[in-house]
């Protein structure tokens, strides 16, 4: 059964304090990697998806890596609309279904 | 927009009550899935629909049957609803071999 670990569940953060944030997977043959941004009250909104060890991927102050048993989404000089649940997925196997970590609360004072 | 509309947004029920809880999408995406969401348990699949005509049974189907009406429409009924059923729901939509799913904005369903 595939597992999903996401550390830490919460991270709070000064404005421009960089950070980073770990999810570790055990799967048997992983398609991919997916990370999403969920803010409350929405649904999870797609960031990256990461499909070899190696692969890095950004997008503004965001940038996702991937090893064969992690990945680290890291945050570079946060700002306070960076606050968010960001939730972590793995894709394996044959299918198309996506399992999920708990996600990580991340809040960004000014 | 193009998306994933869900409705509806908020529900309450009591014990024993039945409901459907119902899911479009406006993108020709071939697979459509349910989630419930839960504090400190992420998202765990209900039902998905690989593409239209087909249905299978994810981690957590007890509880609840699904209907894949046409390519754009994927239903969730709760026959009888329990206490344990009260979370948020989420439907998405995907196109197989490319990334990423795209999420509704969710019903938040009590039951009491």
């Amino acid at each position: 059964e595939d597992q999903v670990t996401q550390s830490p569940e919460a991270l709070r953060l000064q404005e421009g304090e960089s950070s980073s944030l770990n999810c570790s997977y055990t799967v048997s043959g992983l398609r991919g990697l997916f990370w999403y941004r969920q803010d409350p009250g929405k649904g999870p909104e797609f960031l990256f998806t990461l499909y070899s060890a190696g692969e890095e991927k950004e997008k503004e102050r965001l940038k996702a890596t991937l090893t064969k048993k992690e990945s680290f989404l890291h945050i570079t000089a946060p700002k306070p609309e960076d606050s968010a649940t960001y939730l972590c997925a793995v894709q394996a196997g044959g299918d198309y279904k996506l399992s999920f970590g708990a996600g990580t609360t991340v809040t960004v004072r000014a | 927009n193009a998306g994933v509309t869900q409705t509806p947004k908020f529900q309450v029920l009591k014990t024993g009550q039945s409901m459907t809880l119902q899911c479009a999408q406006d993108m020709n995406h071939n697979s459509m899935y349910w989630y419930r969401q839960d504090p400190g348990m992420g998202l765990r699949l209900i039902y998905y629909s690989a593409s239209e005509g087909t249905t299978d049974k994810g981690e957590v189907p007890n509880g609840y049957n699904v209907s894949r009406l046409n390519k754009r429409e994927f239903s969730l009924r709760l026959e009888s609803a329990a206490p344990s059923q009260t979370s948020v729901y989420f439907c998405a939509s995907s196109e197989q071999n490319k990334s990423g799913y795209t999420f509704g904005s969710g019903t938040r369903l009590t039951v009491v």
